[in-house]
């Protein structure tokens, strides 16, 4: 049972254009979501997060959406620069402190 | 932000035989861990929490007596692979919790590439 989904496996778009990475979500009780970046070979890196009662983070170059009732988030990457080729992962949380939640993740790839 | 640490980035070793990964919090102690596995192409998926001083929670599916947890001290918990068999072969990631920061976002070790001959 895949509580959390990115349905989009890749993702490639042009230097300063937008990115929109999507996620999916069917557990109506996680309180927190979060995105994570990926190198290969690397363990993960946090980049934002936003909580189950907001519908808008933002943190420079990267904002976060949520729509609690369509059940769904998407991360934005405005510039996109090549530094952000990696592969993105939503992870999904409930309670405080508890198991992250992982996608399958997206891996974008930023073209010069 | 915090650190967390893992040892060895990878390791190769023979069927049969068991691996030991460390995984380190340097500035901070966590009484929980995480231990995650990734297949290629693949999402991270949880395999165990590790809590410090009692038995670690393993998820479904998840043999506990062939991934050992040990979390011995504050800022040390470690997964051995008993018996290695080739579909172990897998990219095994620590994570913890910084509790003077969030609670939510988790701090990930660099990960260890285990591959099983």
């Amino acid at each position: 049972d895949q509580q959390v989904k990115q349905n989009s496996p890749s993702l490639s778009v042009q230097e300063g254009r937008i990115s929109i990475l999507n996620c999916d979500y069917t557990n109506s009780m996680f309180d927190y979501f979060l995105w994570y970046k990926k190198y290969p070979a690397e363990g993960p890196t946090f980049l934002i997060s936003i909580s189950s009662i907001k519908d808008k983070n933002e943190d420079g170059r990267f904002t976060v959406f949520l729509n609690k009732s369509a059940k769904h988030l998407s991360l934005h990457i405005v510039p996109s620069q090549p530094g952000d080729s990696a592969v993105y992962f939503c992870a999904a949380i409930y309670n405080q402190g508890g198991k992250l939640i992982f996608g399958q993740g997206t891996e974008l790839s930023v073209k010069p | 932000g915090a650190v967390v640490s893992q040892h060895p980035s990878w390791v190769i070793c023979k069927s049969g035989t068991s691996v030991k990964i460390e995984c380190r919090s340097l500035d901070f102690q966590a009484t929980t861990m995480f231990w995650y596995r990734q297949f290629p192409k693949q999402s991270l998926m949880l395999m165990a929490t590790s809590n410090e001083g009692s038995k670690a929670t393993y998820e479904q599916g998840v043999e506990k007596d062939k991934f050992l947890i040990n979390h011995a001290s504050l800022t040390l918990s470690t997964l051995t692979v008993t018996s290695a068999h080739p579909e172990d072969s897998s990219f095994y990631i620590c994570s913890a919790r910084d509790p003077r920061q969030s609670h939510t976002e988790a701090f990930f070790g660099q990960g260890t590439r285990l591959t099983v001959v």
